[in-house]
This record gives C-alpha cells, structure tokens and sequence, in this order.
C-alpha cells in the first residue's frame, strides 16, 4: 500500500534554531515528491524533488531526496515565528498522472 | 495568492442536503483536483480532471461527484450530506495532467471552502 509518513508530529523551537523534518515514503512508480507548507489556509508550494541527492534550496529551506532509503528531509535553519505551520509531504506516484498522497504533516510552532 | 479561486468560503447545511463547490484554476491550467481536508484524515485526494475529462480518482464517495466545463472552472457535488462530511474542500490546478515526458506535477492550492454539515 502507498504510504507517506512523516515526523515528528509536532516540534516546537525557539526562533533561531535550526530544525530537520522528515518524510519517508513507500509508493509504486514513483514521481516526484513535494513539500507543501499550510498556514492557516491552503497549502503553499515549497519544493518539489525528483533526483536523489540534489539539493533544492530556497533561502533558510533546503530539502534533499534519498530514492535508495524512500525518504526526503525539509530543512530550516535560522527560525523565526513564521516560519510556525504545518510542513506536508506529498508523493506523486503512478497509476494516474496527477495524484498526489499526502503525509500528515509536522506542525512546527517557533516561539520567540 | 495562487490565482486559483474557490467559491462559497464558508457554507452551512443539515444533513441530508445537497451542495455545489465551485473551482476557477490557475489561467492557463488544465488540470483540476479536488482534495478534502479533515482534521483526523488529513489532505485526501478526491478527484483530479484534465481539459474536461475525469483522470484519477481517490477516495471519493459514491455521493459526490465533479465535473470540469468547457471554460476548465470546475464543480464539486456533493449529496445526502452526513456529520462526517464537514472539512474543508481544496481545490488545485496544474498545467499538466497528461502521461508525458515530465513528472512535474507543481500543484496551485485554492483557498478552500469550510462546509459544515449540522
């Protein structure tokens, strides 16, 4: 059965800290794996990875896929209050061209 | 704002009811998915069309359905409305949709609507 599973859960850090959040996954005829981050309302693209081992950076987020261990990690370093979300993983997998299966995210809270 | 629109934000109905969400994509997508959001399920993927045609389907009940017009705007139908049913209802769009050469599938998330079945 497809499956993404992410952890922690829940973390919560002062601003300034450097956090590492996960996803590991098991999906036939895999496509791409996506980072989504949900504020209060809909969730905003982050990344998205197809290749093992390069890195994708956007300022203090980088996110880096491992296909031979199915997992991916989102990376924020330097912290601020809002940066507080949920983090979601999702997986695009084959079967049908577009479907997405999601994680059930981390809920990061950054207090100051 | 990722362009893509969502009406009515907010709806409230009895259970038995029947309701349409509505969708405008992204200008220039082709591709509509429909994903309910519940705080014990999570984001689950209902049903995705591409240029009017139905794609894949998820874990849509037999009590909903969707459809995409010729203008790529999209409905969401959902009938005889349980407790169960309340989440809120995303609606994205992506260019592609297509078996193709790209897995690219970057997907534009709506605001959403909150239904609530009372």
């Amino acid at each position: 059965e497809d499956k993404v599973v992410q952890s922690p859960l829940s973390l919560v850090v002062h601003e300034g800290d450097t956090v590492t959040l996960n996803c590991s996954y098991e999906v036939t005829n895999f496509r791409s794996l996506l980072w989504y981050k949900q504020e209060k309302k809909a969730p905003t693209f982050l990344f998205m990875l197809t290749s093992s081992g390069i890195e994708k950076k956007s300022g203090r987020l980088s996110s880096i896929l491992d296909k031979k261990e199915l997992f991916s990690i989102l990376n924020i370093t330097a912290t601020q209050t809002g940066d507080s979300a949920v983090y979601l993983c999702a997986l695009n997998y084959g079967g049908s061209q577009g479907n997405l299966i999601f994680g059930k995210g981390t809920k990061l809270s950054v207090k100051p | 704002d990722s362009g893509v629109t969502q009406t009515p934000k907010h709806l409230i109905t009895a259970t038995g009811q029947r309701v349409t969400l509505r969708c405008s994509p992204r200008s220039g997508d082709l591709s509509v998915y429909w994903y309910q959001q519940s705080l014990d399920q999570g984001l689950q993927f209902l049903i995705q069309y591409y240029n009017g045609e139905e794609r894949a389907k998820g874990n849509i009940l037999e009590r909903f359905s969707a459809q995409q017009f010729p203008d790529l705007h999209s409905e969401l139908n959902l009938s005889s409305l349980e407790l169960g049913d309340s989440a809120l209802y995303f609606c994205a769009s992506s260019v592609k949709g297509l078996a193709g050469r790209s897995s690219y599938n970057e997907q534009f998330f709506g605001p959403g609507t909150r239904l609530t079945v009372l």
